[in-house]
């Protein structure tokens, strides 16, 4: 079955460490966003990718960073300049085209101490 | 700049209730609108879109109409049951951000049997 798949499902870090979140999606989709979600907020945009080797901020990009080195991956590293981490991490696919629905992954629920 | 902004939640029902979560918008031009909807622990899932005013989208016996005078997009069910309790965001994207989306804070619904 085609879909993406974020890994870990959870994950526990200590303030001050980098750690970085796995996106991988075998769709053949174009397009690759990186959203964050936390309670009350609904979901605010980290990154996003159109194509390969091509990447562009999002609303909230402060404290992150991402690759697009190959079309099926979109890894998220959530640096120690992130003042906030701890939240609940969504990557989703899409062809890209305009009207495209999304498609999303289970997510990554971080909690950083 | 884009935003959606949907009711407050949460709301509870009973089971076989009548459902109405509002959205309206801003946006510039012509968006076109979605709903999604996020089941416990998992991503966001596609449940209707609709691409022009006056459009209605409609999926397992949800509906929504894309009302350009009021810049509205109001979700509906007649009946709800148990498995419909989930997270509901309402969602918009514009011609000129290909398809990336705007998103609403979110309206928690739990259905009571």
């Amino acid at each position: 079955d085609g879909g993406i798949t974020q890994s870990p499902k959870y994950l526990f870090r200590k303030e001050g460490q980098n750690v970085t979140l796995s996106c991988e999606q075998n769709l053949n989709h174009d397009a690759m966003y990186w959203y964050r979600q936390d309670p009350g907020q609904g979901l605010r945009l980290i990154y996003y990718s159109q194509i390969v080797n091509d990447f562009q901020k999002g609303d909230i990009a402060e404290g992150y960073s991402v690759s697009r080195e190959k079309k099926e991956s979109f890894p998220l590293t959530v640096t120690s300049a992130q003042k906030n981490p701890t939240a609940f991490y969504l990557c989703a696919s899409s062809p890209g085209l305009y009207n495209s629905p999304l498609h999303f992954g289970n997510g990554t629920r971080l909690t950083v101490t | 700049g884009d935003s959606v902004t949907q009711m407050e939640g949460p709301v509870t029902l009973s089971e076989e209730a009548f459902l109405t979560i509002n959205c309206t918008y801003t946006a510039t031009g012509y968006p076109s609108l979605f709903w999604y909807v996020q089941y416990p622990g998992e991503g966001l899932q596609l449940l209707l879109k609709a691409t022009k005013a006056d459009d209605k989208g409609s999926n397992k016996g949800f509906e929504a109409t894309y009302r350009k005078e009021t810049t509205s997009f109001h979700l509906e069910k007649g009946s709800v049951q148990v498995s419909d309790s989930a997270v509901y965001f309402c969602a918009l994207t514009r011609e000129t951000s290909g398809s990336r989306l705007t998103f609403g804070e979110g309206t928690q619904l739990t259905v009571n049997p």
